[in-house]
């Protein structure tokens, strides 16, 4: 089915240990997204990219990284984990950065920091 | 810049009661306008939009109305059902901007 994948889904790190959040998405869309959701809070924007080759700083960008690889893929790094990035990552794409189609979101990686 | 403001919730509902959420944003462009619902333990799913005012949204029972006069965009059903109880996004879009959501509105519907 067409969408928007994210691996893993669950993910235990411990303080200090990296790792790298995975998305792809099949629509070819250009633009794709990075956001956090933490009980209780809506979404938060981490990184964005409006097209392949271009990548920009969301709300809270502070002790992430990411790489838009081509233009199915848009990885987030996390280089040193922190018990504060403990959080439901989603990973959206959308066709342009501003549409009137909205944006997919996969379906989360549940990531907790120890 | 532009924002958008969702009622507080959870909203508490039985079966086949009325639903309305409010949605309230502040544009400086014409925006399209949308509704997300997030079940439990999934991601987000587009539920309805409308892309300019007077336009009405609806999807699965539910409807929402593009009301630039009250700058509003409420979500409303009819009778909900249990399998309704998610929590639901109000987003805006300018073009070339990012989407912007409200802050999601949790809804829980008894039998």
């Amino acid at each position: 089915n067409a969408g928007v994948t994210q691996t893993p889904k669950f993910q235990v790190l411990k303080t200090g240990q990296s790792m790298t959040l995975q998305c792809a998405q099949d629509m070819n869309h250009n633009s794709m997204y990075w956001y956090r959701q933490d009980p209780g809070m809506g979404l938060r924007l981490i990184y964005y990219s409006a097209s392949e080759g271009t990548t920009d700083k969301g709300e809270v960008p502070n002790g992430y990284n990411v790489s838009r690889l081509n233009k199915r893929e848009f990885s987030l790094r996390l280089e040193s984990a922190a018990p504060s990035q403990t959080s439901v990552y989603f990973c959206a794409s959308s066709e342009e950065l501003g549409n009137n189609y909205g944006y997919t979101f996969g379906s989360g990686t549940r990531l907790t920091v120890v | 810049g532009n924002s958008v403001t969702q009622m507080e919730g959870p909203v508490t509902l039985s079966e086949e009661a009325f639903l309305t959420i409010n949605c309230t944003y502040t544009a400086t462009g014409y925006p399209s306008l949308f509704w997300y619902v997030q079940y439990p333990g999934e991601g987000l799913q587009l539920l309805l939009k409308a892309t300019k005012a007077d336009d009405k949204g609806s999807n699965k029972g539910f409807e929402a109305t593009y009301r630039k006069e009250t700058t509003s965009f409420h979500l409303e059903k009819g009778s909900v059902q249990v399998s309704d109880s998610a929590v639901y996004f109000c987003a805006l879009s300018d073009p070339f901007q990012k989407l912007v959501f409200g802050t999601g509105t949790r809804l829980l519907v008894s039998p």
